[in-house]
């Protein structure tokens, strides 16, 4: 199975911040990278697809890159609704798919 | 709207059986793979089983194995996961999501469900 490791697992940021974390496969995974938020008590929600193409409806300051084994997701300026908990997920062509363990970003 | 909505969580015993669904609205469901995605308490998204369109792949998580079935029913836009032998690891939210998929590029999860909460507790 292919392994998803994200970090870092959380980041105290303020708002107007550059926000980064990565995500790195245990094996190349191509373009096949996905980006989720979850707020609390809520169900995630679709940001980035195929690494870095952006979900209708998103924000422009949300961005996604990499490809193979690292992939870097990226808040260009961190605003209050954005602290919340991220996910990469793999989908890449295996039987099995998996998450990264997330990233919590709270406030500083 | 496109949305996906579960039900049947709930608490039972260890070593008992649930029967979880969803039901798909909004789009074409029967030309899209479905998955499950469960979190435990205060943790992270685990991915559980995915089901082929027509129902004839399935794949499921190691931990799960022998133990759950996904299923679906087309004429019905409904989505089941047969939840067999529970144990306390299974507690969480369990969530259904559409898996839209471009070929030989990538697949992802939209929309998702609110989620059922399945607590496995004596």
């Amino acid at each position: 199975d292919i392994q998803m490791t994200q970090s870092p697992s959380s980041l105290s940021a303020s708002v107007g911040d550059r926000v980064t974390i990565t995500c790195r496969a245990s094996q190349s995974i191509s373009g096949y990278l996905n980006w989720y938020q979850q707020k609390p008590g809520k169900a995630p929600k679709l940001l980035i697809y195929a690494a870095s193409s952006l979900q209708t409806g998103v924000p422009s300051r949300f961005s996604g890159s990499g490809s193979g084994t690292d992939f870097t997701f990226t808040i260009s300026s961190l605003k209050p609704e954005d602290f919340a908990t991220y996910y990469c997920q793999h989908s890449y062509t295996t039987p099995t798919w998996t998450f990264g363990q997330g990233t919590k970003v709270e406030i500083k | 709207d496109v949305q996906v909505v579960e039900s049947g969580g709930g608490l039972v015993q260890p070593g008992g059986s649930l029967r979880l669904s969803c039901v798909a609205s909004g789009f074409m469901y029967s030309t899209h793979w479905m998955t499950w995605v469960r979190q435990a308490p205060g943790k992270g998204l685990e991915w559980v089983a995915r089901i082929k369109h027509d129902g004839s792949e399935k794949y499921y998580v190691d931990s799960v194995k022998g133990r759950f079935i996904i299923s679906r029913d087309n004429a019905k836009n409904s989505l089941y996961l047969q939840m067999n032998s529970l144990r306390a690891e299974d507690t969480g939210i369990y969530y259904c999501a559409r898996v839209i998929t471009m070929i030989g590029i990538c697949s992802w999860l939209d929309p998702w469900g609110q989620g059922t909460l399945v607590t496995v507790s004596s």
